[in-house]
């Protein structure tokens, strides 16, 4: 079962507009929600995370929503940069453990 | 300790061998962790060491997957008898342990096996 859920294989966004990643999950349990980054040939480095209590957090160009009711959580990064191109998963942490999304494949036009 | 280091990067068998992976994580962190990663999917958990001991095991991991950490520092992943789909990249992350900011995993690089 999948319990986090990527529906954009890939995005194109223009550079210096926002970038909208989404994401639906399942799973009730998770305590926190996080976003990863990975670039090729790289292992995914973390980029943010949100509680399970909480509906927003912000870090820089960076903030991730999360609507509980809905079970779905976003990424905003605005402005969009060319450095930004990558690929993005979501993830959700519980039971010490983390469950990654597909991935969406962000690329930043410039 | 410029992060966690995975050897080799990159790995050819014919199918039925054996291969193993090698982690070397963070050096100051207790829990080690692997995944797998097959195209077009995020990475998928198969097991977790909290310093020496294993603490969860996926399904995923059948009978001819086998994971070590024996002295609580480098973790090795040996396949027996691979399969062509045993053919992914092998991902090794760390983190400090309880009371780190949850869910940051250090990653590495990832070790890519492809069976023949």
């Amino acid at each position: 079962d999948q319990q986090v859920k990527q529906n954009s294989p890939s995005l194109s966004v223009q550079e210096g507009r926002i970038s909208i990643l989404n994401c639906d999950y399942t799973n009730s349990m998770f305590d926190y929600f996080l976003w990863y980054k990975k670039y090729p040939a790289e292992g995914p480095t973390f980029l943010i995370s949100i509680s399970s209590i909480k509906d927003k957090n912000e870090d820089g160009r960076f903030t991730v929503f999360l609507n509980k009711s809905a079970k779905h959580l976003s990424l905003h990064i605005v402005p969009s940069q060319p450095g930004d191109s990558a690929v993005y998963f979501c993830v959700g942490q519980g039971a010490q453990k983390l469950v990654f999304g597909q991935g969406t494949r962000l690329t930043i036009n410039p | 300790d410029t992060g966690v280091s995975q050897d080799p990067r990159h790995k050819i068998t014919k199918r039925g061998q054996n291969v193993t992976f090698r982690c070397d994580p963070i050096s100051e962190h207790n829990r080690l962790y692997w995944y797998r990663q097959t195209l077009g999917q995020g990475p998928e958990f198969l097991t977790y060491f909290q310093n020496e001991a294993q603490l969860e095991k996926s399904r995923l991991l059948s009978d001819r997957f086998s994971a070590e950490r024996p002295k609580g520092s480098f973790s090795t992943l040996e396949i027996q008898r691979t399969e062509q789909g045993d053919s992914a990249m092998y991902l090794c992350a760390s983190s400090l342990g309880p009371g780190e900011r949850s869910g940051e995993l250090f990653f590495g690089e990832g070790s890519r096996l492809t069976v023949l």
